[in-house]
């Protein structure tokens, strides 16, 4: 199995600042790599697929990435509306494997 | 409106069985690969289960594997999860998702296994 190592697991952040998280694959998933939001009682949201794409409606602070083990997500100008946990995704083989996530908390 | 609703979740003892459901509306559900992912309490996301267009492919996480089997009916626009002896360790909010991006995700479904 493909294991998905995230960091930091969690990180404080001042409002404009800019946020990178990253995610490390155990072995290459080219650019087979998502990424989510998750706010507190809701349904994750998907941010980010094929490493740096944006799904539609996504704001263009947010940015992906990488290829093959490592992986960066990167939000630019923290807004309060951003605190929240990210998780990545691998979807390159089974079993599908997320990261550990990181919870973004204002500081 | 594109949306996903779960439903059938609940408190079943350890040993029983449980089936889930999800309703899919506002796109064509026959178009897409669907999944199912999991959330134990304050823990993070673990995906389950997922099945081909036509229900031709199946895959399963090692744990639930024997146990778990994911199903669809496209003529109702609904993807299922029939799961059965249930373990303490498969308590977690159900979510299903949509497509091999899981673009679309529903609000999700508690299962509680507890006696």
């Amino acid at each position: 199995d493909i294991q998905m190592t995230q960091s930091p697991s969690s990180l404080s952040a001042s409002v404009g600042d800019r946020v990178t998280i990253t995610c490390r694959a155990s072995q290459g998933i080219s650019n087979y790599l998502a990424w989510f939001q998750q706010k507190p009682g809701k349904a994750p949201k998907s941010l980010i697929y094929a490493a740096s794409s944006l799904q539609s409606g996504v704001p263009s602070k947010f940015s992906g990435s990488g290829s093959g083990t490592d992986f960066t997500l990167t939000i630019s100008n923290v807004q309060p509306e951003d605190f929240a946990t990210y998780s990545c995704l691998q979807y390159n083989s089974y079993p599908l494997t997320f990261g550990g996530g990181t919870k973004v908390e204002i500081k | 409106e594109v949306q996903l609703v779960e439903s059938g979740g609940g408190l079943v003892q350890p040993g029983g069985s449980l089936r889930l459901s999800c309703a899919a509306s506002g796109f064509t559900f026959s178009s897409h690969w669907m999944n199912w992912v999991r959330q134990a309490p304050g823990k993070g996301l673990e995906w389950v289960a997922n099945i081909k267009q036509d229900g031709s492919e199946k895959y399963y996480v090692d744990s639930v594997k024997g146990r778990f089997t994911i199903s669809r009916d496209n003529a109702k626009n609904s993807l299922y999860l029939q799961m059965n002896s249930l373990r303490d360790e498969d308590t977690a909010v159900y979510y299903c998702a949509r497509g091999v991006l899981f673009g679309i995700w529903g609000q999700g479904t508690m299962v509680t296994v507890s006696s």
